[in-house]
């Protein structure tokens, strides 16, 4: 089983609709939870940081954790076209510093 | 100059080739990554530095080598690539090593014939 998994897409949605956004993972020892977006020939840049479970909230942009079932989350409301791109999922905790990163998912939202 | 930035942006290069990448963080961290992009992969950690010390390698083939002159600049020197090793690669720093956020780069992005 992988670290991380994340369905890769790609996600194609309507300006406006709100987006669901998941991985799951396998370590419970995971506890630091990251959501980067990465628009094309860019470096990735962190949008969502959360430690441990619960929600939490950054404008239309909700980050969910939920440890129990080792599933997190992320919403996306009134999507925008500039909201289209690849958004990877990371996370590290425990022993382990590193970031471990999903494979991401390519996000596409149309006018 | 703000952020992290990487150079070249582009690179092609045969097998036979020696090249370099070059990677400078203006934030004032004292952590910086090496990560490798691959279509339809996970970014995968190749290296990190920790006030200038390496602290983890991951597994990486020698043909690719790591150089931290001080906290601020890292290269990835490359030699004797193979067709496999075009990627994406980018660079990332953070204040330390741990739980803590990681700043990226944009990539130079890498074409071995």
């Amino acid at each position: 089983q992988k670290e991380v998994e994340q369905d890769p897409g790609p996600l194609s949605v309507p300006e406006g609709a709100i987006v669901s956004l998941n991985c799951t993972y396998s370590n419970s020892a995971f506890q630091y939870f990251m959501w980067y977006r990465q628009y094309s020939r860019k470096g990735p840049e962190l949008l969502m940081y959360t430690y441990s479970s619960g929600n939490k909230e950054d404008g239309r942009f909700t980050a969910q954790v939920d440890k129990s079932s080792k599933y997190i989350s992320l919403f996306i409301r009134d999507s925008q076209p500039s909201d289209s791109a690849t958004y990877l999922c990371a996370m590290s905790g425990g022993s382990n510093y590193k970031l471990t990163f999903g494979k991401g998912t390519l996000l596409t939202v149309n006018p | 100059e703000t952020g992290v930035t990487q150079t070249p942006r582009h690179l092609v290069m045969g097998m036979t080739n020696k090249k370099s990448l070059k990677c400078e963080q203006h934030l004032g961290h004292n952590a910086m990554y090496w990560y490798k992009q691959s279509a339809k992969k996970p970014l995968e950690l190749m290296f990190v530095y920790n006030f200038k010390e390496q602290t983890e390698n991951n597994s990486v083939p020698s043909r690719f080598s790591p150089e931290c002159p001080n906290s601020s600049h890292l290269f990835l020197h490359l030699h004797t690539l193979q067709p496999e090793d075009s990627a994406l690669y980018l660079c990332a720093s953070s204040q330390k090593t741990g739980a803590d956020t990681q700043y990226f780069g944009p990539g130079t992005r890498l074409t071995v014939l």
